[in-house]
Parts: structure tokens; C-alpha cells; sequence
């Protein structure tokens, strides 16, 4: 049982760039975030999504995007990187939302 | 939109001492849910409070949810070298299927042998 998968687990980009940050779960979850975590400011949802096919902004949306075709599998895009895109980017998942998160291990993304 | 703040943001302490983490909410909330995330790694799931006033304990770790479901601590008895880490609160507003964890900003604790 793996949990939460995230790929890759580290990146470089450079400025105006385009790359997608998969995460997978095998749990059967309804509910999967999209985090970043910045040093002192805890962990910001981006975006996240209540069942395939849906998706929802959280704070801090601008500049990325999401997908959920499968139920499994949250895409989180960024279209043209910035460097105040650099953060460590976390996936989690729920069974209902009012539980708790199971995390993923994280993509540490560096926009250069 | 809701705040958690979470106090105090660094703890240093001896081993053996005692330490408390503080987090407040601007809303009142649903439960209240505690992570744990060592250096280098991810948040792990502690616990999670849903009755007003609920205090649960799990070993040395004291949990408590405040009579306005607003505010919560995690009092750790007797540290150990173990328990080093960033503790993370996260207030949950549940409204339809529109459920929201927002997280403090952490206390990271260090514990000194």
C-alpha cells in the first residue's frame, strides 16, 4: 500500500518553463490538495478537488492549474514557472475531507 | 478569509522539560486536526478534536479543543529527542462538500540532549 505518491521528487526549472507535478493515491480517496510550503508561512492550499472531474481554488491559485481525470490522480501545472514558485510542494488526500490528510512525500521545485 | 495562528513559531527546550504549542482561530471550527513533520519530510496525521472542550492523549502528547472550538494546544510531557519537529495545527471548515484544512504556520521544536 503506497499511500500518496508524488513525482518527481525534485526539480529545477528555469523562468517561463512548464512543467506538471503528478500525484497518485491508492487508497480509494475522494478528496486530494495541492500544498506549498514556504519557510515560516506553514502550508497554503493551492488548489484541490472533491471527486473526478472536479477541481477548486484554495488561497494562493494564481499561476497554476489542476486536473483530476481519474480519481486516483491529481495534476497540479504550471505553465510559465517563476521563481517565487520555488516552494516544496506537497499532495494530500482524504477519504471524505473531514478526516485527516495523508500526505505525500513532497517535490522540492526550484525556479531559477 | 480564516486564520489559524499558531504560537510560539521556534521552542527550544532540554530534554526531560515540558513544551506547549498555542493555535488560535478567527473562525470557529468544525475539528481541529494535529501534524508532525521531521526535518526533511512530510506532515503526518497526530489526531483530531471535534467536540467542544475534547482533550485526547496519545503517550507524553496532551490534545485540547477549546469550549469555542476556536483554539487548541498539544502539551508534550517529559521531551525526548524524538519528538523534534515542526508541529503544525490545521482548523477544518466544513460547509457542503466544500471542506477546508487551514493550517498554522508551525512551532518547531527542538529538543536538547
Amino acid at each position: 500500500n503506497a499511500g500518496v505518491t508524488q513525482t518527481p521528487k525534485f526539480r529545477v526549472l528555469k523562468t517561463g518553463q512548464s512543467m506538471t507535478l503528478l500525484c497518485a493515491q491508492d487508497m480509494n480517496h475522494e478528496y486530494m490538495y495541492w500544498y506549498r510550503q514556504d519557510p515560516g508561512m506553514g502550508l497554503r492550499l493551492i488548489h484541490y478537488s472533491v471527486g473526478e472531474g472536479t477541481t477548486a481554488k484554495g488561497e494562493v491559485p494564481d499561476g497554476y492549474n489542476v486536473s483530476r481525470l481519474k480519481k486516483q490522480n491529481f495534476l497540479l501545472g504550471l505553465e510559465s514557472a517563476a521563481p517565487s514558485q520555488t516552494s516544496v510542494y506537497f499532495c494530500a488526500s482524504s477519504y471524505s475531507g473531514l478526516g485527516g490528510y495523508t500526505f505525500g512525500s513532497g517535490t522540492r521545485l526550484t525556479v531559477v | 478569509g480564516q486564520q489559524v495562528m499558531q504560537i510560539p513559531q521556534y521552542q527550544h527546550v532540554q530534554e526531560g522539560e515540558d513544551f506547549t504549542t498555542y493555535c488560535n482561530s478567527s473562525t470557529t471550527l468544525s475539528n481541529i486536526q494535529w501534524y508532525k513533520q521531521r526535518p526533511g519530510g512530510h506532515p503526518v496525521f497526530l489526531i483530531q478534536l471535534v467536540k467542544s472542550g475534547e482533550v485526547k492523549k496519545q503517550k507524553r502528547l496532551t490534545f485540547q479543543f477549546g469550549e469555542a472550538k476556536k483554539n487548541s494546544s498539544l502539551h508534550i510531557t517529559a521531551t525526548q529527542t524524538t519528538d523534534v519537529g515542526t508541529y503544525f495545527c490545521a482548523g477544518l471548515i466544513s460547509s457542503g462538500s466544500a471542506r477546508q484544512l487551514t493550517f498554522g504556520s508551525g512551532t518547531q521544536l527542538t529538543v536538547l540532549p
